[in-house]
């Protein structure tokens, strides 16, 4: 039993496209985080987020905490977002569950 | 530059060798992680410190130990290397109601 749940697996897009990549999870949460992973890259927080809308430049974070699900959005996708996006959600004892990770793959 | 420095970022080891997993962050954060990464498994949580002078098991915890040296240090220490502990180790920390920082990941391949 996975307690986050991510969607898709992979993902290729042509460069410019708007990108949606989903997170749904089974547990209670406070805050729910997304990660950015560059291939061969360390990782960076790109959100945390407990309610409503996030946004930084051209990315998106949505959440909805009654439907236990968030969403991360690309507009204007570029070769350089490639990476691997990671979901996160902390559980009661100060651990965080992840998710398996979208790849994600631009193509100019 | 604040955040979380992890050394070395590269290391290959002979089986039954041992070695030590450096951390530290600068950031006043009480939780402290070390993860590991393997294709297609995601992170897999090995230990962890939610503040000085504790420290936990996590979901993969054979094989390691670690010390929470102090606030800004939390060390991973695999005491005799075996292949199936060749992966990608980062460490990260956390305050609660802020993101994760994660360090820059260590590559330790196992021959």
């Amino acid at each position: 039993k996975n307690e986050v749940e991510q969607s898709p697996q992979n993902l290729t897009a042509q460069e410019g496209e708007f990108i949606t990549i989903n997170c749904s999870y089974s547990v209670g949460i406070s805050a729910l985080h997304w990660l950015q992973q560059h291939p061969g890259g360390g990782i960076v927080s790109l959100f945390m987020l407990s309610s409503g809308k996030k946004k930084h430049g051209r990315l998106i974070a949505t959440i909805n905490i009654q439907e236990k699900h968030s969403s991360l959005h690309i507009t204007a996708s570029h070769p350089r977002d490639s990476a691997v996006y990671i979901c996160a959600v902390p559980n009661t004892g100060n651990q965080f569950y992840f998710g398996t990770g979208t790849s994600l793959t631009v193509i100019p | 530059n604040a955040g979380v420095t992890q050394t070395p970022k590269f290391q290959v080891l002979k089986t039954g060798q041992s070695m030590t997993l450096q951390c530290a962050q600068d950031m006043n954060h009480n939780s402290m992680y070390w993860y590991r990464q393997d294709p297609g498994m995601g992170l897999r949580l090995i230990y962890y410190s939610a503040s000085e002078g504790t420290t936990d098991k996590g979901e993969v915890p054979n094989g390691y130990n670690v010390s929470r040296l102090n606030k800004r240090e939390f060390s991973l220490r695999l005491e005799s290397a075996a292949p199936s502990q060749t992966s990608v180790y980062f460490c990260a920390s956390h305050r609660g109601g802020y993101g994760y920082t994660f360090g820059s990941g260590t590559r330790l391949t196992v021959v």
